[in-house]
């Protein structure tokens, strides 16, 4: 079982359109890091969101952080063909090890 | 921002034959690193995570005797793939564990740029 999913696993967009990817997990995470990866290199850190209900902003990326702490989703307004990537969401839950999800394709055509 | 470099980038190694990665944290120390694999358009697995000064720890599955790891430095981690074979063939990347500067406190994993070994 994983820990954290996430979803969608997959997204082929149209640019301009927007897009929202969760991260849901039944465990409480103390931080959660969202990351982008480009074919061939090293996962990107984007953010950390530590509070439950945070809400930060990254240009066009809405990334917010339940109340509760279980979960997590990235908005992205008006998406551009530079957006492509793997995102990846992490949980680290006090022991310093990360969880990841399973990752989101996206995919935005020009 | 943290950075994390890793060498080689790439490798081709016959079967049979030994590799190993470094992981180097440029410009902060890193007590913790850790190593992962990850297959095309997959999320990371973890295989091991790191601590300078001590014994790898490593996931389940994962053979240790395989995959050497070396964490000599706060800088400095290497995995020697022993004995590679084609099904080691892999995107290998590590990462680094730093304190978040905000206030919050937590760790931020730092990415190295990842190395492609095949295994012919």
């Amino acid at each position: 079982t994983q820990l954290l999913e996430q979803s969608p696993q997959f997204l082929s967009i149209q640019e301009g359109e927007n897009l929202t990817v969760y991260c849901n997990s039944s465990s409480v995470f103390s931080s959660l890091q969202w990351y982008r990866q480009e074919p061939g290199e090293g996962p990107v850190l984007l953010v950390t969101v530590v509070t439950g209900g945070e809400v930060k902003k990254l240009k066009r990326l809405t990334f917010q952080f339940g109340d509760a702490r279980k979960d997590s989703s990235l908005h992205i307004t008006a998406a551009q063909p530079g957006d492509t990537g793997l995102y990846l969401c992490a949980g680290e839950r006090g022991s310093y090890i990360p969880t990841f999800g399973r990752g989101t394709s996206l995919i935005v055509h020009p | 921002g943290a950075v994390v470099s890793q060498h080689p980038s790439w490798v081709i190694c016959k079967s049979g034959t030994s590799v190993k990665i470094e992981c180097r944290s440029l410009d902060f120390q890193a007590t913790t690193m850790f190593w992962y694999r990850q297959f095309p358009k997959q999320s990371l697995m973890l295989m091991a995570t790191s601590n300078e000064g001590s014994k790898a720890t490593y996931e389940q599955g994962v053979e240790k005797d395989k995959f050497l790891i070396n964490h000599a430095s706060l800088t400095l981690s290497t995995l020697t793939v022993t004995s590679a074979h084609p099904e080691d063939s892999s995107f290998y990347i590590c990462s680094a564990s730093s304190l978040t500067s905000g206030q919050e406190g937590g760790y931020e994993q730092y990415f190295g740029p990842g190395t492609r070994l095949t295994v012919t």
